[in-house]
């Protein structure tokens, strides 16, 4: 079946831009999470969602990111007031539940904010 | 909090040579160890686990022991193809299911 998608798989915008990054998750998948991998690291926890809700978003650098999964299948990461610094991939996962599940991650949205 | 490190790269091997990527961690508690692959132009895939200390997980020639004594997660592989070449990523989930990465290990195999 698919696989986790994402889109866009570019994004380029301008220091102050609101952004708008999907994910959907492999069908029937509980779990999503978010990742954020900046150039030459791993990726790093931003937040998760196990259903409709927020389970965990910890990993947000700051409250210019938010992140919402209103029907417990799409996810959209925004953020606003975008900075240069915000530039990164940012990949999505999902798994069939939290814990010991497999994370199936998404091919990522690279975002660059000029 | 939970952390780990792994080798630095770049690592350029010759085809049918010996792969070794060391990776340690830091975690309280008894975390699961992954390795992950990203192929050129693909996305994260996970290449083997393991759960518990001495577990060995396997995968496409490839092996890992989990070592708690060392808090290590070393990645081998004997003998290497073309079709090795891909970023390795070092991994650790904790009681709860955040992954914890390595900034990972580029590794390049000529024929």
């Amino acid at each position: 079946g698919a696989g986790v998608s994402q889109t866009p798989s570019n994004k380029v915008t301008e220091k102050g831009k609101y952004v708008e990054l999907r994910c959907d998750p492999i069908s029937g998948h509980t779990a999503l999470y978010w990742y954020r991998q900046s150039l030459g690291q791993g990726p790093e926890f931003l937040i998760y969602f196990q259903g409709t809700g927020a389970a965990d978003d910890s990993g947000l650098p700051n409250d210019r990111f938010f992140a919402v999964r209103p029907e417990g299948s799409v996810s959209t990461l925004k953020i606003q007031r975008t900075e240069r610094g915000d530039s990164a991939v940012y990949l999505c996962a999902s798994s069939w539940t939290s814990g010991e599940h497999e994370q199936f991650f998404g091919p990522g949205t690279r975002l660059t904010v000029l | 909090g939970d952390s780990v490190t792994q080798m630095e790269g770049p690592v350029t091997l010759s085809e049918e040579a010996f792969l070794t990527i060391n990776c340690t961690y830091t975690a309280t508690g008894y975390p699961s160890l992954f390795w992950y692959v990203q192929y050129p132009g693909e996305g994260l895939q996970l290449l083997l686990k393991a759960t518990k200390a001495d577990d060995k997980g396997s995968n496409k020639g490839f092996e890992a022991t989990y070592r708690k004594e060392t808090t290590s997660f070393h990645l081998e592989k004997g003998s290497v193809q073309v079709s090795d070449s891909a970023v390795y990523f070092c991994a650790l989930s904790g009681n709860d299911y955040k992954l914890s990465f390595g900034a990972g290990t580029t590794v390049t195999v000529r024929a």
